[in-house]
């Protein structure tokens, strides 16, 4: 067990919809990092937060977004879902605010869109 | 733009057989290489980290090895459950970001 938390595990959901995925980091990490794992893409970085204030950002398309709230657990925002979203979703999460490259991570969230 | 590329894509190894895996990468100023183990429906778990070329780390059957161009994951007698997805980034001097690679699929076969 990581200790970071990802709900929902599964989503399935129609063209057009939008989703939110919640990660609790491990205590006492102020870095989350969202990453999306496809079969044909691998695990492709999206966005990084360090306490509260967005630190990176990567291939995050202008339709997602994500957010750090105080109590440090992060949202990541998915709206108007294409077919091509379907993926697993891994939010990570490690202390410092540039990453070692330790980082921490969850079961993942998997969303299917149909 | 940081590359990571693993091969082979698969590994079919029966128990004991030691085998090599490989991860090329191209970086500007590389401030750590990482490896990680990927089990099915999970999130990646961290093995090593290796910072400068002729640098090895060691854990149980696996052994990391850092080149100037490349690393290697090193499984030695390897047993069912070492059957997994091993995972390479790289982080560079300018990125607050882990670049991965695809990743390498090893099945061990009792």
């Amino acid at each position: 067990d990581s200790g970071v938390t990802q709900t929902p595990k599964h989503l399935i959901t129609a063209t057009g919809q939008r989703v939110t995925l919640r990660c609790s980091p491990r205590s006492g990490d102020l870095s989350v990092y969202w990453y999306q794992q496809s079969l044909d893409q691998g695990l492709q970085f999206l966005i990084q937060y360090y306490n509260g204030e967005e630190r990176a950002k990567g291939n995050i398309l202008e339709r997602f977004s994500a957010q750090q709230f105080p109590d440090l657990h992060s949202e990541l925002n998915l709206s108007s879902l294409e077919l091509g979203d379907s993926a697993l979703y891994f939010c990570a999460s490690s202390i410092q605010d540039t990453s070692t490259g330790e980082l921490f991570f969850g079961e993942g969230s998997r969303l299917t869109v149909l | 733009e940081d590359q990571v590329t693993q091969s082979p894509e698969a590994l079919r190894l029966q128990e004991g057989e030691s085998s090599s895996l490989n991860c090329s990468y191209t970086v500007s100023g590389l401030r750590g290489l990482f490896w990680y183990r990927q089990d099915p429906g999970k999130g990646p778990e961290f093995l090593f980290t290796l910072y400068s070329a002729g640098e090895e780390k060691e854990k149980e059957r696996l052994k990391a090895t850092l080149t100037k161009k490349e690393s290697f994951l090193h499984i030695t007698a390897p047993k069912p459950e070492d059957s997994a997805t091993y995972l390479c980034a790289v982080l560079g001097s300018n990125d607050y970001k882990l670049s991965f690679g695809a990743g390498t699929t090893v099945t061990v076969r009792a």
